[in-house]
């Protein structure tokens, strides 16, 4: 078990260029979660989807951020015209339905 | 809305000493709590849940009971360890166990030798 995977680790930008991350949630998982980190503001929720269908993204910065779920094995989470405030760690998590929510080991954005 | 508050951002204590990490929450309905513990450049992992069974969760040596009078889920230990130094996240969540998880905004512990 390979446990949650994103990808890159990082990623840099330069203000206005658009940032795409990677997840790819545990294998039989239904349900995939994004938070983001930082050390001002701490875990905040996005968005999630369960069985692949959006179901909550009142976290998401709605101008933005978008977030889709082509597929059972990845989601990913676009931002576009990246600003320095978005500079964080964007977490993925992901459960079988149950309440406990495995973690990936997160993506850094810098924002230069 | 639903919120949950850890009043320390940092403790420091020292080894052997008890721990105690406050939370307290708010929330219209009636939630499960969590904490999550996160080791410097690692994943947050789930330490421990409140659940309905009446047992008191325990993990590690770590345990914590829900107080719906005071809305409160205080983690704590009889004996920090070294390897406890992490930073530890409070959570909630609204809707049953299997929503979103509403976070605290951590605490730091220290365990200094």
């Amino acid at each position: 078990n390979a446990g949650v995977i994103q990808t890159p680790r990082h990623k840099v930008t330069g203000k206005g260029q658009e940032a795409t991350l990677w997840c790819e949630p545990i294998s039989g998982h239904s349900a995939v979660f994004w938070y983001r980190q930082t050390i001002v503001q701490g875990l905040e929720f996005l968005t999630y989807f369960r069985n692949q269908a959006p179901i909550d993204d009142s976290g998401m910065p709605k101008e933005r951020f978008s977030a889709q779920m082509p597929n059972q094995s990845h989601s990913t989470l676009k931002i576009q015209s990246t600003q320095p405030q978005d500079s964080a760690v964007y977490l993925c998590a992901s459960t079988w339905g149950g309440a406990e929510q495995y973690f990936g080991p997160g993506t850094r954005l810098t924002v230069l | 809305g639903d919120s949950v508050t850890q009043t320390e951002g940092l403790v420091t204590l020292t080894e052997g000493l008890p721990v105690m990490l406050n939370c307290t929450y708010q929330s219209t309905y009636s939630p499960f709590l969590f904490w999550y513990v996160q080791h410097l450049n690692e994943a947050p992992k789930l330490l421990l849940k409140s659940f309905t069974d009446n047992k008191r969760p325990e993990h590690q040596g770590f345990h914590a009971t829900l107080h719906k009078s005071s809305s409160s889920f205080h983690l704590q230990k009889s004996s920090a360890q070294l390897s406890d130094s992490a930073l530890y996240y409070c959570a909630l969540t609204p809707t049953g166990n299997t929503g979103k998880l509403i976070f605290g905004l951590g605490t730091t512990l220290q365990v200094q030798p």
